[in-house]
């Protein structure tokens, strides 16, 4: 159980274009997803929490209007790189809790997606 | 901010050797987790350890917590090859009522055959 599924696994874009990432828990319900950003051989770096039905929550130094975020159900969560650079390109994840928003259950982690922008 | 710091970073050892890789944090926690990386995959949860526990065993991992010297480590017996990945520690942080977990660094653990 607690299957988390994210899509597309590998996406190449060009300089300028807006790419969406899918995020969806699959027998499970998840009012907060969370999304990280992985550099090579670096470890994950938390870029925004996202809450079912309100605004996501931004850590410091990322770019709410680069990086779009809409949670719109209890079961998906997108990212979207907004006129991207080739800066943008890294390894994205997503996690999902099913503990209701509360981290004292483990979390659950989508493959990735790979992002190169040319 | 990332506020887990691993040591070592890397680790080679050979097939059937334990491996131990260590994890420091600098804030109160409510939990530490430890995940596993293959390379280019999603993290996968190995074993959580509360604030108030010591040890914590699953199979062949080994999980200590030593909360007044905010440290913690992994210990994986008799290694195989399909343990090569990569480790993260992470810890549970609370902050005006919203919760996040912060990774560590990462350890890159090579086991050879």
């Amino acid at each position: 159980g607690a299957v988390v599924s994210q899509h597309p696994s590998r996406v190449i874009c060009k300089s300028g274009t807006s790419v969406k990432i899918e995020c969806r828990s699959l027998d499970f319900q998840a009012t907060t997803m969370f999304w990280y950003r992985q550099f090579p051989k670096q470890s994950l770096m938390l870029m925004a929490t996202s809450n079912e039905g309100s605004k996501a929550t931004y850590e410091q130094g990322v770019e709410k209007d680069k990086f779009l975020i809409n949670h719109a159900s209890l079961t998906l969560s997108t990212l979207t790189v907004t006129s991207a650079h080739p800066e943008d390109s890294s390894f994205y994840i997503c996690s999902a809790s099913p503990g209701s928003g509360r981290l004292n259950s483990p979390l659950h982690f989508g493959n990735g997606t790979r992002l190169t922008v040319t | 901010s990332q506020q887990g710091e691993e040591d070592p970073q890397a680790l080679s050892i050979q097939e059937g050797e334990n491996a131990t890789m260590n994890c420091s944090y600098k804030t109160s926690i409510n939990n530490l987790q430890w995940y596993r990386q293959n390379s280019g995959r999603g993290l996968v949860h190995l074993i959580l350890i509360r604030s108030n526990e010591r040890e914590k065993h699953s199979g062949r991992l080994r999980v200590t917590l030593d909360t007044s010297k905010k440290s913690s480590s992994l210990l994986i017996t008799a290694s195989r090859a399909a343990d090569t990945a990569s480790y993260f520690c992470a810890t549970l942080s609370s902050f005006q009522g919203a919760q996040k977990l912060v990774f560590g660094q990462g350890t890159r653990l090579t086991i050879n055959p």
